[in-house]
């Protein structure tokens, strides 16, 4: 079965500092991977999405991430953040049905605080 | 483009006590999942249809909770009777078939006490 492994709990983060978010996952023939973010009291929106092609994926917000296939990896960098940034993010890898549905496996997230 | 439609938005009840949660998914979108996202912890599939059926359900605990989706459209997902580890937030997602994005709608945040 798929898992998503994101070590860092939290991170601080002065303001207009750069950022990097750490995800691994297990490894698989196929995967589509994911970053979602959430603020206080909503629901998960997402950022960015890896299916196939460059492994740098740009998203919204000016967040961006690289696909390592050999280090299993899908990292999320931000060059600049700002206080809004601060938020929960969570990465996900999506197992696909022969339905043609997909399934949806989160990362236990990273808590983003972004300090003035 | 109206989003996914969650209500109620904050629920407290005792344990023992029953509860439902409803989701309106995004017009024309043939996949729905509930996922429960308890605090600390990323969301974790309970259930997933496909129009009106049952994609998985692997990680539904059947014994207290159940979920329908009449129609393909609405869904409601059930608990009963709830216990305190059911505290959580219950979030309800669509998605167009073969795409692979997933839209979230705002949650509810179950308090059992």
């Amino acid at each position: 079965a798929q898992s998503v492994t994101q070590l860092d709990s939290q991170v601080p983060v002065f303001e207009e500092a750069p950022v990097e978010l750490r995800c691994n996952y297990s490894s698989s023939v196929s995967v589509y991977l994911f970053w979602y973010v959430q603020y206080p009291n909503q629901g998960l929106q997402l950022l960015l999405k890896y299916l196939s092609g460059s492994t740098l994926v740009k998203g919204i917000n000016g967040f961006e991430a690289e696909f390592n296939k050999s280090q299993t990896s899908f990292h999320l960098r931000k060059p600049s953040v700002h206080i809004s940034d601060t938020a929960e993010y969570f990465c996900a890898v999506s197992d696909s049905f022969t339905s043609g549905t997909y399934k949806y496996i989160f990362g236990t997230g990273t808590r983003l605080k972004v300090l003035a | 483009e109206a989003g996914v439609a969650q209500s109620p938005r904050y629920k407290i009840i005792e344990k023992r006590q029953s509860v439902a949660f409803w989701c309106n998914p995004i017009s024309g979108h043939a996949t729905l999942y509930w996922y429960q996202q308890i605090l600390g912890q990323g969301p974790k599939l309970l259930i997933q249809f496909q129009n009106n059926g049952v994609v998985d359900d692997s990680q539904l605990p059947k014994d207290r909770f159940s979920a329908e989706r009449l129609k393909g459209v609405d869904s409601t997902l059930k608990i009963q009777p709830a216990k305190l580890e059911d505290s959580a937030v219950y979030l309800c997602a669509s998605s167009l078939l073969r795409v692979t994005e997933a839209f979230f709608g705002q949650g509810t945040r179950l308090t059992v006490v």
